[in-house]
């Protein structure tokens, strides 16, 4: 059975710091991997998809990675603004059209 | 155009009545999702639908909980005689499924339930 973890539970930064975000998967047999942003109260904001035969994805700030055949998957966030304030949450597809695996998030404060 | 959007967003029941909770997909998707959200349980599946296959319900806790998906479109999730611990965020979310999107889901704001 798919198990996704996700550390830190919690981190806070100063505004202007490159940080990580570390996801890990159990079953390295994946169809993709996304990231999403929640911010409290609201749902879902898809960041990044990376598909199975990629090593990584980029957008603006943002890095995500993928090491299949560790089971890890990494969030990138370059020069960190309170705006990136929320929960970030990573997701595993097991397989195609099936449904998306989470896990519990890291809740991201930057302050400024 | 116009993303997932469910209603209500917010309902406050009491125990033992019936809920039903609306998503509608982003127009032109074949997938459809729901989730729920509990405090402290992260993110669970419930129930999917593919176009006109019969659904996967193997994440339905209980027989309290049915879905529907009328005319590959609108879907709504019923909750029968609902229980304090079905109080929760339920989030819906659509794809495309196919080669190009590589199933990227898009989720609704989520309709928070309250089992008084």
């Amino acid at each position: 059975k798919q198990e996704v973890t996700q550390i830190p539970a919690a981190l806070s930064v100063p505004e202007g710091e490159n940080l990580v975000l570390n996801c890990s998967f159990t079953d390295s047999a994946i169809y993709n991997l996304q990231w999403f942003r929640q911010d409290p109260g609201k749902g879902l904001t898809s960041l990044l998809l990376i598909q199975s035969s990629q090593r990584e994805q980029t957008s603006g700030r943002l890095n995500a990675s993928l090491d299949k055949s560790s089971g890890r998957s990494t969030l990138y966030i370059a020069a960190s603004q309170p705006g990136d304030s929320a929960t970030y949450l990573c997701a595993v597809e097991s397989q195609a059209g099936t449904a998306l695996i989470f896990g519990k998030g890291t809740t991201l404060s930057v302050s400024s | 155009g116009a993303g997932v959007s469910q209603s209500p967003s917010n309902k406050v029941t009491e125990k033992g009545k019936d809920v039903e909770l609306r998503c509608d997909p982003i127009s032109g998707h074949t997938a459809l999702y729901w989730y729920r959200q509990s405090l402290g349980q992260g993110l669970e599946f419930l129930i999917y639908f593919q176009g006109n296959s019969a659904p996967d319900k193997s994440g339905l806790p209980s027989d309290r909980f049915s879905a529907e998906r009328t005319g590959g479109s609108v879907s709504t999730l019923t909750i029968q005689r609902t229980q304090q611990e079905d109080s929760a965020v339920y989030l819906c979310a659509s794809s495309l499924l196919g080669l190009a999107s590589y199933n990227e889901q898009f989720f609704g704001p989520g309709t928070r339930l309250t089992v008084l």
